[in-house]
């Protein structure tokens, strides 16, 4: 089956440094989103990239299919952006998504 | 528009006990997804339903769970005679259909005791 996954596990920051998390998957992709999970907190979709570049805000996404990665760019860090950032990729037939283990990324004052 | 919704958001049962799970999908949604989620396993596929009907069940641990889609505005996962195991954050997700993006609910943290 279909596995992810993210580098690094964790990353810190001062606040307005630029951050670079990375997402490997082993099989072709139709849908890739990026997550956003607040410590005990709900997961909130960032992006959903399957493939190219996208931007929303802060946050520019670029997905390389045939490469079978995907990044995640987040410039102008703020200490709000604290929390764990999951890639998932979807099941081409069943449509079920499989997680990355995510990137716990801690932002300074 | 409320997003998924799920109920209860925490429910602590006694081992042996059952507890039932509720998600209520995005109005218009054809897909509903139910994962869990613990520290040590990450996030799990459980089951998905399209249209209502059950499509892929192949991450359910088959004895105790079970999951419906009675009609197209809830869905429930029942897990019998619950064990310290089972403890986690129960997730629902809808989308419009597959290969578009999933929406999460803000899970239900079952503690079995």
């Amino acid at each position: 089956g279909q596995q992810v996954q993210q580098s690094p596990a964790s990353l810190v920051l001062q606040e307005g440094e630029n951050a670079e998390l990375q997402c490997n998957f082993s099989s072709t992709a139709t849908q890739l989103q990026w997550f956003y999970q607040s410590p005990g907190g709900s997961l909130v979709s960032l992006l959903s990239n399957p493939s190219g570049t996208k931007h929303t805000g802060r946050l520019t996404s670029t997905t390389v299919t045939k490469e079978r990665r995907s990044s995640l760019h987040i410039s102008s860090s703020q200490t709000t952006d604290s929390g764990t950032y999951l890639c998932a990729i979807e099941d081409t037939n069943t449509g079920k998504l499989t997680f990355g283990d995510g990137t716990v990324l801690t932002v300074k004052p | 528009n409320a997003g998924v919704i799920q109920t209860p958001r925490h429910k602590v049962t006694g081992k042996g006990q059952e507890a039932t799970l509720w998600c209520e999908p995005i109005s218009g949604h054809s897909a509903v997804f139910w994962y869990r989620q613990t520290i040590v396993q990450g996030l799990e596929f459980l089951t998905y339903f399209r249209n209502q009907a059950p499509i892929d069940d192949s991450g359910m641990p088959k004895e105790r769970f079970s999951a419906q889609m009675p009609n197209q505005s809830h869905s429930t996962l029942k897990i019998q005679s619950t064990q310290p195991q089972d403890s986690a954050v129960y997730l629902c997700a809808s989308s419009l259909d597959t290969g578009v993006e999933q929406y999460f609910g803000p899970g239900t943290r079952l503690t079995v005791l």
